[in-house]
């Protein structure tokens, strides 16, 4: 069975500091790779999605960039953070195709930029 | 722009009671709709899911009810538990094309003992 990881599960950082964030799915190959944040009592705001090794398209003009280097392996950055990336960073992946291509999520990691 | 949105952001509901959790979505042209539940601190779960060609689907206790017309979709859990606790989104997706799902903000489900 598939399963997704993210790491660290919290993280609390100053502002202006570089930010890494992991995921990995385990179980499946070839998968799309997303990357959400979901500020407190707010809906998902999709940021990156990946189709492929080294294919990142971006949603939202912003601090934050991604990088796949590794088929199942996702990786979510920041050179310098601001207080206004604080929030709720989920991972999800999908099969690649899919005729129903359902999103499942990992478990988050919760950041807080002071 | 399109989007998808839910009437109630909290519902509370007695144990045992059926609960009824309802979303509204603006894209007719969307094939693809999914219920996810998401427990505090913890990534959203898949619950069910239902394709356009379908008009209700039923899972273990869950049921979701798709009515295209109106362009609705609802959520039913039969028998709500304490852990039934969460909140609950509904997510659409247009046909094949597109990997970008259009979230509702949620509805949050409080079990009363």
């Amino acid at each position: 069975s598939q399963t997704i990881h993210q790491w660290p599960a919290t993280l609390v950082q100053p502002v202006g500091s570089p930010l890494s964030l992991e995921c990995t799915v385990e179980g499946t190959s070839n998968p799309n790779l997303y990357w959400y944040r979901q500020a407190a009592g707010r809906g998902l705001q999709l940021l990156f999605y990946s189709v492929g090794i080294g294919q990142i398209s971006s949603e939202v003009p912003q601090n934050l960039s991604a990088s796949r280097p590794q088929d199942r392996q996702f990786i979510l950055s920041s050179k310098k953070l601001l207080l206004s990336d604080s929030g709720f960073y989920l991972c999800a992946w999908s099969v690649l195709g899919g005729a129903r291509d359902t999103q499942y999520f990992g478990p988050g990691t919760r950041l807080t930029v002071l | 722009g399109e989007s998808v949105g839910l009437h109630l952001p909290t519902l509370s509901v007695q144990e045992g009671d059926n609960s009824i959790i309802n979303c509204a979505y603006s894209n007719s042209a969307s094939d693809y709709f999914i219920w996810y539940k998401q427990e505090s601190g913890k990534g959203p779960q898949f619950i069910i899911d239902i394709r356009s060609n379908m008009d209700k689907r039923q899972g273990q206790r869950v049921t979701v009810l798709l009515n295209k017309t109106v362009k609705h979709l609802s959520l039913q859990i039969a028998a709500t538990q304490p852990g039934d606790s969460a909140v609950y989104f509904c997510a659409e997706t247009p046909t094949s094309g597109t990997y970008k799902y259009i979230f509702g903000t949620g509805t949050r489900l409080k079990v009363l003992a």
